[in-house]
């Protein structure tokens, strides 16, 4: 079975520019998260979908972040227009349900971002 | 919001040697989880504690869910040089509406083991 998948692996863009990073979720996952690590500190949660609605976006940072997941399979995270604190690896997980006890995330290897 | 505060932020160590690793919090959480990071991969999940007071392992790993609900810690008993890589502890909340499965991380132990 595929794990999660991301795309790309890595993106150097100028300030100013747009980015669109994409995760595809383990097949038969409603649950897709992106968080994101900023370089040396912890990795914090940006949204949650659960299929094609978003279930939590409090982690989003402001309006120039955009998270897309049409159709409840694959998802897009856009940038527009990147800032240099935008720099980080940006992270996708996915997991099957959710209850009383977490149902493991399995996590995507990341699409690290650099903005010039 | 929640914070999770891990230490050590790193180790240097000599295979064979047991390591100790903790995150402590002001707030409660329900759920504790242990994740380990290979450069180039995304967190795999460790260990899973659900319940105050446990203590569970998983090979040469062992991890207790604190009492107060508020800590936890990850012991790796005789380190191997696979064992090289990013620990990071997490935590779940339902209060508050905390949507279930928004994870809180600490700031990662970098694990370094010298052969």
């Amino acid at each position: 079975e595929a794990g999660v998948t991301q795309f790309p692996s890595h993106s150097v863009i100028e300030k100013g520019q747009t980015v669109t990073l994409r995760c595809d979720p383990i097949s038969g996952h409603d649950n897709l998260y992106w968080y994101r690590r900023v370089m040396g500190k912890e990795i914090k949660f940006l949204l949650h979908f659960v299929k094609e609605s978003k279930q939590d976006e409090s982690g989003m940072p402001n309006n120039r972040f955009l998270a897309e997941r049409t159709g409840g399979t694959y998802s897009t995270l856009k940038v527009q227009p990147a800032e240099l604190e935008d720099s980080g690896v940006y992270f996708c997980a996915s997991s099957q349900d959710t209850g009383w006890r977490t149902d493991t995330q399995y996590f995507g290897p990341g699409t690290r971002l650099t903005v010039l | 919001g929640q914070q999770l505060n891990q230490s050590p932020q790193s180790m240097f160590i000599q295979e064979g040697e047991d390591v100790s690793m903790n995150c402590t919090s002001s707030s409660i959480f329900n759920t504790w989880l242990w994740y380990k990071q290979d450069p180039g991969e995304g967190p795999v999940l460790l260990i899973a504690l659900y319940k105050a007071g446990e203590l569970t392992s998983n090979g040469r790993l062992t991890a207790q869910f604190g009492i107060t609900r508020k800590d936890s810690f990850l012991n790796i008993s005789a380190s191997i040089p696979s064992d090289v890589g990013i620990y990071f502890c997490a935590g779940l909340s339902f209060a508050g509406g905390t949507s279930y499965g928004k994870l809180t991380f600490g700031q990662g132990t970098i694990l370094t083991v010298h052969p």
